[in-house]
């Protein structure tokens, strides 16, 4: 079935740096979605991307849909420690029973 | 806030016990999913309501069921409660219900499930 590897696992940067991650699958989607989820909370939208090559940005978080259809990217420009949390990255299955499929998510850790 | 309502925010019980989580989509949004995510691990996809109907399965337990009523709100049961049911509970909801249809997911705020 379809997979979704999300990388990396984890990652500690300072406050006020950059951060990248992004998601891989071996087969192809059509939407991609961004989550952030805060300890004990549920998961929040952050971005929904619908077409290949698009860039798409909510405040500081931009994110881009592969133009193969089988990856996306998510950055966060300028770190603050409320970025903390985890990131998700999610779609739905082109075939099949629908469903979503969920990346393993990026654990961001922002030191002050 | 998403528009997803989810009941109750808390939930402790003892092993063997029966609960009732409850959820309501976001208006307009015709189906409903649930998640079960134990501490620090993924999104487990349980099971997917579209319109009333059950439009899909995923690692649900056979102690564990799940309905959407006329209303499109929707309750998972779930039985025989074990120490490793606990976990966080979401229901999360999309316009969407069919294959290669695309759309946002919306989360509500979780049931967190404590067994004793």
């Amino acid at each position: 079935g379809q997979q979704l590897n999300q990388s990396p696992q984890s990652m500690f940067i300072q406050e006020g740096e950059d951060v990248s991650m992004n998601c891989t699958s071996s087969s192809i989607f059509n939407t991609w979605l961004w989550y952030k989820q805060e300890p004990g909370e549920g998961p929040v939208l952050l971005i929904a991307l619908y077409k290949a090559g698009e860039l798409t940005s909510n405040g500081r978080l931009t994110a881009q849909f592969g133009i193969t259809r089988k990856d996306s990217f998510l950055n966060i420009s300028a770190s603050i420690p409320s970025d903390v949390g985890i990131y998700f990255c999610a779609g739905p299955t082109t075939s099949g029973t629908y469903k979503y499929i969920f990346g393993t998510g990026t654990r961001l850790k922002v030191l002050a | 806030d998403s528009g997803v309502t989810q009941t109750p925010k808390h939930l402790i019980t003892a092993t063997g016990q029966r609960v009732t989580l409850r959820c309501s989509p976001r208006s307009g949004d015709l189906s409903v999913y649930w998640y079960q995510q134990s501490l620090d691990q993924g999104l487990q996809f349980l099971i997917q309501y579209y319109n009333g109907e059950e439009r899909a399965k995923g690692n649900i337990l056979e102690r564990f069921s799940a309905q959407q009523f006329p209303d499109l709100h929707s309750e998972l049961n779930l039985s025989s409660l074990e120490l490793g049911d606990s976990a966080l509970y979401f229901c999360a909801s999309s316009v969407m219900g069919l294959a290669g249809a695309g759309g946002e997911l919306f989360f509500g705020e979780g049931s967190r499930l404590t067994v004793l």
